[in-house]
């Protein structure tokens, strides 16, 4: 199993700033994910966090927007920059363990984003 | 592309009584299905998973899930809920090797006294 935390667990941020978003995980995983849960929504990948390359963008998602960092198989940055109100959402950082079918997706507390 | 689909925004249950979710998926081939719940303030808990084999799959906290092919559904049931399993519950369908999970927009469930 993993057991991740994040942080910060919520912030409330104005108009045109960035968040920087800390995920750290207890144990090494291979895959490390970010997902946005809008208002009442599902949720949404945002990207793969690659260890030692850049991450892989679902579509929709740009780098210049949401620059993610993964120094280590136990840590990543996520970064939502010039913010706007509709940036107003909870983030969660994910990993994997296992493999094949012994695969299991562990999620973390998430970080409640409000933008003035 | 995968997707899934929860028909019911909200499920109200009284305390005791039984559950059924409701999930169905689309894709071409058999997929990878999971629930998840989110209690308020919380990441997302995987309940249960199916990847093969018997199509009835047993979880944790007393639920269970059944995988029909032929109605591409995979419905969650707990035979008597109790009032800690208010929460958000999201089916997920999973395609090829990374088994990355595609949401639905979730159900919350409300348990009555």
């Amino acid at each position: 199993s993993a057991v991740i935390s994040q942080k910060p667990s919520r912030d409330i941020c104005q108009r045109g700033t960035s968040l920087t978003i800390q995920c750290q995980v207890d144990s090494q995983v291979t895959m490390m994910f970010w997902y946005r849960q809008q208002p009442g929504q599902s949720l949404t990948l945002i990207a793969t966090a690659n260890q030692g390359s850049e991450a892989t963008y679902e579509s929709g998602f740009v780098i210049d927007k949401f620059p993610i960092s993964r120094p280590n198989l136990t840590f990543s940055t996520l970064t939502v920059s010039n913010l706007s109100p509709e940036d107003s959402s909870i983030y969660l950082c994910s990993a994997q363990t296992g493999g094949g079918l012994r695969n299991e997706q562990f999620f973390g507390p998430g970080t409640r984003l409000t933008v003035l | 592309a995968q997707s899934v689909t929860q028909p019911d925004i909200h499920i109200t249950v009284s305390e005791g009584a039984s559950l059924e979710l409701r999930c169905n998926y689309s894709y071409g081939a058999t997929p990878y299905l999971f629930w998840y719940v989110q209690s308020p303030g919380q990441g997302l808990q995987l309940l249960l998973k199916y990847f093969s084999g018997d199509t009835l799959v047993q979880g944790i906290k007393g639920f269970e899930a059944e995988f029909k092919r032929s109605q591409s559904s995979f419905n969650l049931r707990k035979p008597s809920v109790h009032w800690s399993d208010a929460a958000e519950y999201f089916c997920a369908v999973g395609v090829g090797g990374s088994y990355i999970p595609t949401f639905g927009r979730g159900t919350s469930l409300i348990v009555h006294p």
